[in-house]
């Protein structure tokens, strides 16, 4: 089983619309879950991290997140064309020596 | 300026040359990572250090070498490259605390292409 597992995509969304993207984890000792976004030959970048069950907004981002079922997602509201990228979604186990372990990303194409 | 720089940004190379790749932070983070992006195989950890005397094998670690000359340095070394390390490499820094996993923070990367 992967431990971070996204769909690859594309995932194509009209421009102002809601996008969602999914993804689960298999360590149940999961502890720090983050949202990264990456524009083809950049480097990956920041938008959430989540720690606790339920949901948190910045902006028109928000991260939710279900321990229980080991399923963490990113709901972008007002979708622009510069959302268009591929998210990773990272997940971090302090036991597991502090690392981070990433998914392989969602590719996200907002429709003008 | 950046707070993680990368040098060089691109680099072609030929098989068997020696490659060193540079990393630098003003961030005062104390761990730094190594990491290559391939196509389709998302990013795969190659090296990490929590500190100047803690460095660490990633998952991928065989035909890479590492140093830590300082908190804010960290390099990355191909003995003898080879043309399937042809990749894009990310450095990467957090802080440490107790108990949580700490935000990366990614340089903006190297392209290296290996003839």
């Amino acid at each position: 089983q992967k431990e971070v597992e996204q769909n690859s995509g594309p995932l194509s969304v009209p421009e102002g619309a809601i996008a969602s993207l999914n993804c689960t984890y298999s360590d149940r000792g999961s502890q720090s879950f983050f949202w990264y976004r990456q524009y083809s030959g950049k480097s990956p970048e920041l938008i959430m991290f989540i720690y606790s069950n339920g949901d948190k907004e910045d902006g028109r981002f928000t991260a939710q997140l279900n321990k229980a079922s080991q399923y963490v997602s990113l709901l972008i509201r007002d979708s622009q064309p510069s959302d268009s990228a591929t998210y990773l979604c990272a997940v971090g186990v302090t036991n597991r020596d502090d690392k981070i372990i990433f998914g392989k990303g969602t590719r996200l194409h907002i429709l003008p | 300026d950046a707070d993680v720089t990368q040098t060089p940004r691109n680099r072609i190379t030929k098989t068997g040359k020696r490659i060193m790749l540079e990393c630098s932070q003003t961030k005062g983070h104390d761990r730094m990572y190594w990491y290559r992006q391939d196509p389709g195989l998302g990013l795969q950890l190659i090296y990490y250090s929590f500190d100047v005397k803690d460095i660490n094998k990633g998952e991928i670690s065989d035909g890479y070498s590492v140093s830590r000359q300082a908190q804010a340095k960290f390099s990355l070394s191909l003995e003898s490259a080879i043309p399937n390390q042809t990749a894009l490499y990310f450095c990467a820094t957090s802080e440490s605390s107790e108990g949580r996993i700490d935000t990366q923070y990614f340089g903006p990367g190297t392209r290296l292409t290996v003839l």
